[in-house]
């Protein structure tokens, strides 16, 4: 069955640069989580989309920025790169954000971007 | 924001034994799912509970939703060495982000 799909899985880059991950949800999966995980941490929530909006917020610093495309891949495009930024970035979809407690809200993750920041 | 209190934080057990985890919340939560991660992996679902008092069995592994929704327990039987990982606890509220435990990192000895 196809997963998520995430790119790059690892990226390595300099302070103050830019990085963009992508997300390539479940085929159908109209949902997309995105979390950060710091190393010896539990997956850190930073915000998602639902049909191409934006769904819901959380940590997610000002300099990070996200959307959702037509054929509903994400990308996250982070700027002003910061030694704590490095870190596991993983992806999740699902189908539909309308609620309710059932097997279309459980969340797929990806294998994660591994982002190196020096 | 919610949080998740997830115990033990580590586990060292012989293959072959039994294994039991949990995690506790202050706010109730719709579902609780449990979550296995291998080094450098994205987090993969064991089980996902729906109702509470639900009980659900997944092979070798079982885990509850408490009757409160604000705990739920993971038991792992006749550990083997590919139970070597962490493993996490989630809250969700209807359809929302997935609240996650702080983890428990397990290794067994063969």
């Amino acid at each position: 069955a196809a997963g998520v799909i995430q790119s790059p899985r690892h990226l390595i880059k300099e302070k103050r640069e830019t990085a963009t991950l992508k997300c390539y949800p479940i085929p159908r999966h109209d949902t997309v989580y995105w979390y950060q995980q710091g190393p010896g941490q539990d997956p850190q929530f930073l915000i998602s989309f639902y049909e191409k909006m934006q769904s819901d917020k959380g940590s997610i610093p000002d300099r990070f920025s996200a959307q959702q495309f037509s054929d509903y891949h994400s990308e996250l495009n982070m700027s002003s790169l910061e030694l704590g930024d490095s870190a596991l970035y993983f992806c999740a979809s699902t189908i539909g954000a309308s609620g309710g407690s059932s097997g279309a809200n459980v969340l797929t993750f990806g294998a994660g971007s591994r982002l190196t920041v020096l | 924001g919610q949080q998740l209190n997830q115990s033990p934080q580590s586990m060292f057990i012989q293959e072959g034994e039994d294994v039991s985890m949990n995690c506790t919340s202050s706010s109730i939560f719709n579902t609780w799912l449990w979550y296995k991660q291998d080094p450098g992996e994205g987090p993969v679902l064991l089980i996902a509970l729906y109702k509470a008092g639900e009980l659900t069995s997944n092979g070798r592994l079982t885990a509850q939703f408490g009757i409160t929704r604000k705990d739920s327990f993971l038991n792992i039987s006749a550990s083997i060495p590919s139970d070597v990982g962490i493993y996490f606890c989630a809250g969700q509220t209807s359809g929302s982000r997935l609240t996650f435990g702080e983890g428990t990192q397990l290794t067994v000895n063969p």
